[in-house]
């Protein structure tokens, strides 16, 4: 079992509808989750992190985030074509490094394409 | 500057050179980290420096050397590559230490061995 799995994709959507990108992961004891986005060439972006069950709302994004199904997800409402991109799911792993510091696994990633 | 910058971004060397990538930090993190980024695979984490002392690892070869001389700098030395290793290199910061370890990218490193 992959530690965080994402579905590749594309997931295809038209612009102006709401995406749906999901990721489960393996570790129980993760406690911190984030999403970046990551345009084609270039480095991810840090777009949400989410520590808390529920949902976290940042303008036309949503993280939500269950605990108990080991479970993430960003919503991504209002969908522009400058949306395209590929998601990358990070968890923070629960084994602590040296200096308190813990690593993120993240998934392979969703590709997200808006189409006009 | 701002954020986190790396030089150069684009290297192309032959499997007998020696070169280097340079990160820089300008956040105030004190954890610094090294990934490798290949196409259809998640982001290999390298090396991670927390307070300028290595504290990961993770299985790499040697003929990838890290070097941390404070904790605004990170260095990968790079000798006698091979073709598998060209890739997208990207530097990471964080505030170690802390709850939620959020990571800030710098813009990467294409590296292409010949």
């Amino acid at each position: 079992q992959k530690e965080v799995e994402q579905n590749s994709g594309p997931l295809s959507v038209p612009e102006g509808a709401i995406a749906s990108l999901n990721c489960t992961y393996s570790d129980r004891g993760s406690q911190s989750f984030f999403w970046y986005r990551q345009y084609s060439g270039k480095s991810p972006e840090l777009i949400m992190s989410i520590y808390s069950n529920g949902d976290k709302e940042d303008g036309r994004f949503t993280a939500q985030l269950n605990k108990a199904s080991q479970y993430v997800s960003l919503l991504i409402r209002d969908s522009q074509p400058s949306d395209s991109a590929t998601y990358l799911c990070a968890v923070r792993s629960s084994y602590t490094l040296g200096g308190a510091t813990n690593k993120l696994i993240f998934g392979t990633g969703t590709l997200l394409a808006v189409q006009p | 500057e701002t954020g986190v910058t790396q030089t150069p971004r684009h290297l192309v060397m032959g499997m007998t050179n020696k070169k280097s990538l340079k990160c820089e930090q300008h956040l105030g993190h004190n954890a610094m980290y090294w990934y490798k980024q290949s196409a259809k695979k998640p982001l290999e984490l390298m090396f991670v420096y927390s307070l300028e002392e290595r504290v990961e690892n993770n299985s790499v070869p040697s003929r990838f050397s890290p070097e941390c001389p404070n904790s605004s700098h990170l260095f990968l030395h790079l000798h006698t590559l091979q073709p598998e290793d060209s890739a997208l290199y990207l530097c990471a910061s964080s505030q170690g230490g802390g709850s939620y370890n959020e990571q800030f990218f710098g813009p990467g490193t294409r590296l292409t061995v010949l």
